[in-house]
């Protein structure tokens, strides 16, 4: 059974940095393109990037290219967000998910952008 | 602004029948990606309910159906129940994007 669990958020002051982590269980983590997506308090879904199985590539949505990083350790099974310069329209769930032909979700973390 | 296209809000009768719409572009559903459909009740993770067009998971009710067609895909509830109320989001993939997801604005279903 598929197990993804989100960690790493709280509330952290504007221009500052956050890591979250993804830690994945019950597949082959290595064979699996993975994404972060986030929602915004209220509002819809938004896609944040994708890595590929491997980690060599990696996109970005325009409204964090720049800021945040994706990252992967196959021997670890987890997923990474590095989020710096982070802004108050940043605050939202953020969810991992596992790319496929039946995508699995983790329950989210929330991170809270606040002075 | 969502890359793909849903209606803010349906609603319906107890046993009654609704549909959702997912319009995209020749760059995502028109190009032959596939659109997978989550249902999302509050203060929860989005669940899948639709995956492929039109598979559902093991456990999700034959009352939820999915289709697609052309640069749109629709997701069909029958039968509606008081606890289909939630908000319903399409995902596809745009290769303008490099494949990654998209989404539709989501959908709140209000059971009267």
């Amino acid at each position: 059974q598929v197990h993804l669990v989100e960690s790493g958020g709280g509330v952290v002051q504007p221009g500052r940095s956050l890591r979250l982590s993804c830690a994945a269980s019950g597949f082959t983590f290595s064979r699996y393109d993975m994404h972060w997506v986030r929602q915004a308090p209220g509002k819809g879904l938004e896609w944040v990037a994708r890595i590929w199985y491997g980690g060599s590539d990696k996109y970005y949505a325009d409204s964090v290219k720049g800021r945040f990083t994706i990252s992967r350790d196959n021997s670890k099974n987890t997923l990474y967000l590095q989020m710096n310069s982070l802004r108050a329209e940043d605050t939202a769930v953020y969810y991992c998910a596992r790319e496929g032909r039946v995508p699995d979700w983790g329950q989210g973390t929330l991170v809270t952008v606040s002075s | 602004q969502s890359v793909l296209t849903q209606p803010p809000s349906v609603s319906g009768a107890p046993g009654q029948r609704v549909t959702i719409s997912c319009t995209g572009i020749s760059s995502n559903i028109g190009t032959g990606y596939d659109v997978n459909w989550y249902q999302q009740l509050p203060g929860t993770a989005p669940k899948l309910l639709i995956y492929n067009n039109s598979n559902r998971p093991s456990g999700v009710p034959d009352r939820f159906s999915g289709s697609k067609s052309g640069t749109s895909a629709s997701l069909a509830i029958t039968g509606l129940q008081a606890e289909d109320e939630a908000d319903y989001y399409c995902q596809s993939y745009d290769y303008r994007l490099s494949g990654s997801w998209v989404f539709g604005g989501g959908t709140k279903l209000t059971v009267l």
